[in-house]
């Protein structure tokens, strides 16, 4: 199954940018990046996915790297509310279940 | 619209006893799967349905976990002869398609499992 590694916490100061990186250097081809986050007492929920190209939706914006082999989930300016933990997770095409890691807690300062 | 809704909630039970989890899917939502999160973690696969059907049941641990999805719609996972390992969060969630990688998984608020 494919692996991500990601940085275990990170903090932010309110109204500020995010960025939370994760390396997938065992990427292949057809992998799908997806970003799902966990906040308090409840489920995951979807915040973005891509292939090669950058994305952006209301949420966030995925960077990913030429090579594809690392991504950064861009949250442009946290609020309280985003504290939660992050997952990055490689999805391979025609495949249906996500392989979660342990994540990155993030912590937003007021 | 309504979400995926888990019940119950919470679910407190000795060890030894069975156990039934439900989950009642995004209406309209063909693919169905069940994840566990222990304290710590990210969540686990167990199961996964396409309509009826389990199409991947490798997550599951051990044959005193099994789950159904008669109708294709609401699923129960059944957990006998509980151990105390079992305790954990119970994560459900479904999705319209499933084999497109593009799509996205839905979840419920979980059922937590505690076993004495």
């Amino acid at each position: 199954d494919a692996k991500t590694t990601q940085p275990n916490s990170m903090e932010s100061n309110e109204e500020e940018p995010v960025h939370l990186p994760c390396n997938h250097s065992t990427i292949s081809g057809t992998d799908y990046i997806h970003w799902y986050r966990q906040l308090p007492s409840q489920g995951p929920e979807y915040v973005i996915h891509g292939l090669t190209s950058n994305v952006n939706n209301r949420m966030a914006s995925l960077a990913i790297a030429e090579d594809r082999k690392s991504s950064t989930l861009i949250l442009h300016r946290a609020t309280l509310r985003d504290a939660a933990v992050y997952y990055c997770i490689l999805r391979a095409s025609g495949t249906y279940k996500y392989i979660f890691g342990t994540g990155t807690r993030l912590k937003v300062l007021a | 619209g309504a979400g995926v809704s888990q019940t119950p909630s919470n679910k407190v039970t000795e060890k030894g006893k069975y156990v039934e989890l439900r989950c009642d899917p995004i209406s309209g939502h063909t693919a169905l799967y069940w994840y566990r999160q222990s304290l710590g973690q990210g969540p686990e696969f167990l199961i996964y349905f396409q309509g009826t059907g389990a199409a991947d049941d490798s997550g599951l641990p051990n044959d005193r976990f099994f789950a159904v999805r008669p109708e294709g719609s609401v699923s129960t996972l059944k957990i006998q002869r509980t151990e105390r390992g079992d305790s954990a969060v119970y994560l459900c969630a479904s999705s319209p398609r499933a084999t497109d990688s593009t799509d996205t998984q839905y979840f419920g608020p979980g059922t937590r499992l505690t076993v004495l």
